[in-house]
This record gives C-alpha cells, sequence and structure tokens, in this order.
C-alpha cells in the first residue's frame, strides 16, 4: 500500500501567523510520530500517538505545539503564533506495535515550515 | 539522556571502496536500532533495524551490526557507488519509551 503521506509538502508563513501540518500513517498503523528537523541536525522528537492519544508529548516545545489524532489515522500538528524559530522540516512516522515487529518506523516526506 | 553520535560529519569516498559508517550511544538499554538514508530534500527511509537482541542485519550490499554493551553500530557498505550518496541517519529507541532517538547523521559522497 501506499507509505505515509504528509501535506503540504512546504509551507511558507509569517511570524505570528498559525498553520496546520498533515499527517496520513500507513494504513493500519496504530503508532504515529511527529519530529521536527532543523537544518544540519537529525530528527528531533516532538510527540507520539498510540490510537487516539498522545502516548508521549514531551518533545513539543511549547505551548505553542499542538497534536491531534481524533480518528486513530490522520494526524495534524499545530502550531500558534508561529516564530522564525520554528523554520525546520517536520515529519511524521508510522508503524506497527508488537515485539515481533521491531516496531520499525517508516517517515514520510516531510514538510518543510518556513516562518518570514 | 540518550545521546547518539556520529562521527565523521562527511566522507568522501571513490567508486567501488567498501566503508564503515559509526553510530555511538550512551545508554546501552536500548529496544533496537535503525539506520536510515536521507536523501537532500526528502524524508527518512529505513534501511535496517537491528533488534537489541541482534548482533547484525544484512540487505544487499549493507550490513549493520550492534555492540549493544559499548554502545556502538557500524554500518557497513560494500563495493559503494555513485548512487548512495546520501546523509546516514543513525536512530536508537530506548526502553518503553517508543520515541527514535536520532544522530545528526554521516553525509556520504561517492565519487565516479
Amino acid at each position: 500500500g501506499a507509505g505515509v503521506s504528509q501535506t503540504p509538502s512546504n509551507k511558507v508563513t509569517e511570524k505570528g501567523k498559525y498553520v496546520e501540518l498533515r499527517c496520513d500513517p500507513i494504513s493500519g498503523h496504530t503508532a504515529l510520530y511527529w519530529y521536527r528537523q532543523s537544518l544540519g541536525q537529525g530528527p528531533e522528537f516532538l510527540i507520539y500517538f498510540q490510537g487516539t492519544g498522545a502516548a508521549d508529548d514531551s518533545g513539543l516545545p511549547n505551548d505553542r505545539f499542538f497534536a491531534v489524532r481524533p480518528e486513530g489515522s490522520v494526524s495534524t500538528l499545530k502550531i500558534q503564533r508561529t516564530e522564525r524559530g520554528d523554520s525546520a522540516v517536520y515529519l511524521c512516522a508510522s508503524s506497527l506495535i508488537g515485539a515481533a515487529l521491531g516496531n520499525e518506523q517508516f517517515f514520510g516526506p516531510g514538510t518543510r515550515l518556513t516562518v518570514l | 539522556k540518550q545521546e547518539v553520535t556520529q562521527i565523521p560529519a562527511a566522507l568522501s569516498v571513490p567508486e567501488g571502496e567498501n566503508l564503515v559508517l559509526n553510530c555511538s550511544f550512551t545508554d546501552s538499554a536500548i529496544y533496537n536500532l535503525q539506520w536510515f538514508r536521507q536523501d537532500p530534500g526528502k524524508g527518512l527511509t529505513s534501511l535496517l533495524l537491528i533488534q537489541s537482541s541482534q548482533r547484525e542485519q544484512t540487505s544487499g550490499r549493507l550490513n549493520a551490526s550492534l555492540d549493544k554493551s559499548s554502545g556502538r553500530s557500524t554500518l557497513y557498505i560494500a563495493a559503494s557507488q555513485p548512487g548512495d550518496s546520501a546523509t546516514y541517519l543513525c536512530a536508537v529507541r530506548t526502553g518503553a519509551n517508543s520515541k527514535l532517538t536520532f544522530g545528526k547523521g554521516i553525509t556520504l559522497s561517492v565519487r565516479p
């Protein structure tokens, strides 16, 4: 089937604006993750969903960042009052959870966010 | 706090050379380790996943090894090709927490 998809692929916004980034995981994957990757760095964890609930949101940098996954499939990352420092590539990944499966994470192509 | 280090940051080799990319991590209590490839402007492609109980995994010209006790993993690429040019990232999953902790990656350039 299709892999993880993310929309939009690029988003340019002005400082102070609100943005939403969407992630469609691989069908049937119960776990969904958001990461943020700045230039020259590895991805940094933001939040992890198991089903509809956020199992770990310890990576969200502050309360301007929020994510939802209301039906346990598609997820939306929401950023309020964007700042220039939020500019990065936002990556989404999904996996099937199970010890025998190794919980391998499969990544989408990312959304490049630029805050002017 | 788990930290993952990949050194050097960049590597350039002639085509056909066998090479080893290194990854080290500070907390040996890992669940598994994944190696990824990232092409410029693209997402991450999973190359190999090694469970904590395994010593190595192989896929084609790639072989990844894991020495959990010393906190090290290596990615061996045989007979490198220009198409192997990309950034290679190592990531570990620690304990019950499902997040991956990444290194900064090694940017590989294979010269024709």
